[in-house]
């Protein structure tokens, strides 16, 4: 069985650009989150997606935004790139949008210069 | 504030070398504590989650604990592919609309040679 796919996985930005990212969620998984990874931090939440719908928002600056389609993918879109940004970005699924397991993807590394 | 903390923050072993991984967190209303292993460049591999003190989980050379204030990941007799970064994370209770986000530690950084 297919896991979490994301894309891209490596891609390399200037400062002011946008970028968007795609995610796949495991089959039969209807809930999308999304978090970043900065390099030797651990993964800090952005989004949660159930059903369509947001169910949570981190700590994120409103540049970042985030919907979920009905075959349940999802796409994380950043504006106006600053340097900060430079990170991994993870998208995790799960079967609910309540407690339970993450499954998370190999990630997208995006790097801004 | 919602906070865990993870010990050491990098660990190195021999192989066969048995140790312990600490995890202590402080949350309004745990729900469930989840272990992971990172490898470099790669998202996080699932290992356990546990929802209650008392709780243990193995799996191969690893066991998982979890009391009210901590979590211990040990591992016995490890070897090099253990080598990783270990990361435990929180999901809390009724945190507004939003019950299944994680709150991650900093992760134990884990050298394992031969």
């Amino acid at each position: 069985d297919a896991g979490v796919t994301q894309s891209p996985t490596h891609l390399i930005k200037t400062r002011g650009q946008h970028v968007t990212l795609r995610c796949s969620p495991i089959s039969g998984h209807k809930s999308v989150s999304w978090y970043q990874q900065v390099l030797g931090q651990g993964p800090q939440f952005i989004f949660q997606y159930y059903e369509k719908e947001e169910r949570g928002r981190g700590n994120f600056p409103d540049r970042f935004s985030a919907r979920q389609f009905p075959n349940y993918s999802s796409e994380l879109n950043v504006n106006a790139l600053l340097l900060g940004d430079s990170a991994l970005y993870l998208c995790a699924s799960s079967l609910t949008g309540g407690a339970g397991e993450l499954f998370f993807g190999e990630g997208s590394r995006l790097t801004v210069l | 504030e919602d906070q865990v903390t993870q010990s050491p923050e990098a660990l190195r072993l021999q192989e066969g070398e048995s140790s312990s991984l600490n995890c202590s967190y402080t949350v309004s209303g745990l729900r469930g504590l989840f272990w992971y292993r990172q490898d470099p460049g790669k998202g996080p591999e699932f290992l356990f989650t546990l929802y209650s003190a008392g709780e243990e989980k193995e799996k191969e050379r690893l066991k998982a604990t979890l009391t009210k204030k901590e979590s211990f990941l040990h591992i016995t007799a490890p070897k090099p592919e253990d080598s990783a970064t270990y990361l435990c994370a929180v999901q809390r209770q009724n945190y507004g609309g939003s019950q299944g986000n994680l709150i991650f530690g900093k992760g134990t950084k884990l050298s394992v040679k031969p």
